[in-house]
């Protein structure tokens, strides 16, 4: 068993929808992060988080750590959104051990 | 940005041949960290550096070997290409000691053929 799992693997959905990735962990952890990967594109850093909830624009991020449990929601969401959604966590400093991502698809 | 370029982006290599990829960074980050990424396992560390000369494996080092002998460059290499080494491969920083963060380059794409 991976020590983070994300559901769904693949998410299609239509512009306007609501979105939600989750990720669980089995490890503890320091911190945990999600990452976006546009096809073919780098690899961005969304949020970093170890607690409670963060918003970006139409982006949030949650955490549970008694239920090591995240989600990344996107409200209102739109063709541009379409990429990978990777959740990562720290083990101590330098060390992240990564999801194996979600293929998000708008449609307009 | 942080800073961070790799090179090539683009490599086709035959096996058996030696690679190396260069990862550069301009802000003097003290941590530097080589991924592989290959479809359904997500990012591996292949090998990180905490320092010029310091450096440590990752869980899938089998086959690479790194060098950092300043610290703006991380290098990979690839002594004898294989096909399984075909990957995509990314370098990262984490931008300040004791930090969570990494930011990660741009990425190479490799092809052992």
């Amino acid at each position: 068993k991976n020590e983070v799992e994300q559901s769904p693997q693949n998410l299609t959905a239509q512009e306007g929808e609501f979105i939600t990735i989750n990720c669980s962990y089995s490890v503890g952890i320091s911190a945990l992060h999600w990452l976006q990967q546009h096809p073919g594109g780098g690899i961005v850093s969304l949020f970093m988080l170890s607690s409670g909830k963060k918003k970006h624009g139409r982006l949030i991020a949650t955490i549970n750590i008694q239920e090591k449990h995240s989600s990344l929601h996107i409200t209102a969401s739109h063709p541009r959104d379409s990429a990978v959604y990777i959740c990562a966590v720290a083990q101590g400093a330098q060390k992240l051990v990564f999801g194996q991502g979600t293929r998000l698809t708008i449609n307009p | 940005d942080a800073g961070i370029t790799q090179s090539p982006r683009h490599k086709v290599t035959e096996t058996g041949t030696p690679v190396t990829l260069r990862c550069h960074q301009t802000e003097n980050h003290r941590y530097m960290y080589w991924y592989r990424q290959d479809p359904g396992h997500g990012l591996r560390l292949i090998h990180y550096s905490y320092g010029v000369k310091d450096t440590d494996k990752g869980e899938v080092s089998d086959g690479y070997s790194v060098s950092r002998s300043k610290t703006e460059d991380f290098l990979l290499t690839l002594e004898s290409a294989t096909s399984s080494q075909t990957s995509v491969y990314f370098c990262a920083i984490t931008p300040e000691a004791g930090g969570y963060e990494q930011y990660f380059g741009p990425g190479t794409r490799l092809t052992v053929t």
